[in-house]
């Protein structure tokens, strides 16, 4: 079936710092991909999307390339603010799968001033 | 637009004890979907509906009932709450798209203990 493999966590920085956090899956035919941010308290806010081989998602300076050969899509930001500290999930979704969605366990940010 | 509402936002409940949580979308989806998220741990599906009229379980669906009531509105019940069901309950809704679904949009949750 379809799986998301995400690093695990947590994972601490100092401000200003360089992000990245590794997301691979597994699928038949040819899914969309996601990232979500969780901050403390609240529900899932979508933060990026691809639905593509080789699309680039941005938002609030992340990025996320979706690569089919390397069945990847790692979420990377340049320089991380203490704003940044929250949850991220990696998810994907395909009409061939039940249930639609899959999403990763999340990797939980800290970023330190 | 609201997007996706939840009722209540808390909730303590003694063991035994029924409720059901409400949740409503105005963005004209078909799919909704209830989660519980544990601390420290990712979401788990607990049942969904890909349309009006239907219902199908997830991942961890014992010890809960959903109705899609309409096309806006998707409740779960707890017939009979157990400890083990303290958790953070999100329902999202999406809509299909030409090769999948389109992003999910959640809720901001009801925090739920049963004592």
């Amino acid at each position: 079936g379809n799986s998301v493999t995400q690093m695990e966590g947590p994972v601490t920085l100092s401000e200003e710092a360089f992000l990245t956090i590794n997301c691979t899956y597994t699928a038949t035919g040819y899914p969309s991909l996601f990232w979500y941010v969780q901050y403390p308290g609240e529900g899932l806010q979508l933060l990026l999307k691809a639905t593509k081989a080789d699309d680039k998602g941005s938002n609030k300076g992340f990025e996320a390339t979706y690569r089919k050969e390397t069945t990847s899509f790692h979420l990377e930001k340049g320089s991380v603010q203490v704003s940044d500290s929250a949850v991220y999930f990696c998810a994907l979704s395909a009409y061939n799968y039940g249930q639609n969605f899959v999403f990763g366990p999340g990797t939980r940010l800290s970023v330190l001033p | 637009n609201a997007g996706v509402t939840q009722t209540p936002k808390f909730q303590v409940l003694k063991t035994g004890q029924s409720m059901t949580l409400q949740c409503a979308q105005d963005m004209n989806h078909n799919s909704m979907y209830w989660y519980r998220q544990d601390p420290g741990m990712g979401l788990r599906l607990i049942y969904y509906s890909a349309s009006e009229g239907t219902t199908d379980k997830g991942e961890v669906p014992n010890g809960y009932n959903v109705s899609r009531l309409n096309k806006r509105e998707f409740s779960l019940r707890l017939e009979s709450a157990a400890p083990s069901q303290t958790s953070v309950y999100f329902c999202a809704s999406s809509e299909a798209s030409g090769q999948g679904y389109n992003e999910q949009f959640f809720g901001p949750g009801t925090r739920l203990t049963v004592l």
